[in-house]
């Protein structure tokens, strides 16, 4: 399957800081890669989908300015959380896959906020 | 109704058994549907997809599905310990790869 790499694994970051997750689509190129946030506990909520070369595409109660998508090439995808709070510690997991069909997931970024 | 929905469990199966997972989905158009694996802590892990009415088999895994009955299920034969994991079933509506997730049914293969 196709090999999605995201990092840092693990961020813990001071509140009102800015915390970017970089996703690279590694052996596929990714016009689309897709952000998503787990709660413990929970499933996975899909928060946006990021476009190469033009701007994300936001679910509903999903903040735009808070949670910035750069997808400037086929194969990187980067989200930043800004100004974070503590409500936004979750897991943070990309997702991308080829052919428009099977969707394989980044290894996720576990985000702490103090 | 959730779009998609399955039991939360757990679904505590013995060693050597076979775990049997459903999933139902409301939107009749949907097209694509998907099981993951995730272990705690870590990202789902692609392990069966199916498209067409019917049983598919892979290994140790069988995924089936009902477009009339609007589900989908997961069969695990000689449930293994390392099995024990949350099983999330996902359905694509459309073309695309955007999936919509059910809440997930944990596992648990007791020895």
């Amino acid at each position: 399957g196709a090999v999605v790499s995201q990092h840092p694994s693990r961020v813990i970051c001071k509140s009102g800081t800015s915390v970017k997750i970089e996703c690279r689509s590694l052996d596929f190129q990714a016009t689309t890669m897709f952000w998503y946030r787990q709660f413990p506990k929970q499933s996975l909520m899909l928060m946006a989908t990021s476009n190469e070369g033009s701007k994300a595409t936001y679910e509903q109660g999903v903040e735009k300015d808070k949670f910035l998508i750069n997808h400037a090439s086929l194969t990187l995808s980067t989200l930043t959380v800004t100004s974070a709070h503590p409500e936004d510690s979750s897991f943070y997991i990309c997702a991308g896959g080829e052919h428009n069909e099977k969707l394989f997931f980044g290894s996720g970024t576990q985000l702490s906020v103090l | 109704q959730k779009e998609v929905e399955q039991n939360s469990g757990p679904l505590s199966v013995p060693e050597g058994a076979i775990a049997s997972l459903n999933c139902t989905y409301s939107d009749r158009g949907s097209q694509s549907f998907f099981w993951y694996r995730q272990y705690s802590g870590k990202s789902p892990e692609l392990i069966m997809f199916i498209y067409s009415n019917g049983d598919k088999e892979d290994g140790r895994f069988t995924a089936q599905l009902n477009k009339a009955s609007q589900y989908v299920s997961l069969l695990i034969r000689d449930s293994q310990p390392s099995d024990s994991a949350t099983y999330l079933c996902a359905v694509n509506k459309a073309a695309g790869n955007k999936l919509t997730f059910g809440g997930g049914t944990r596992v648990l293969v007791k020895p």
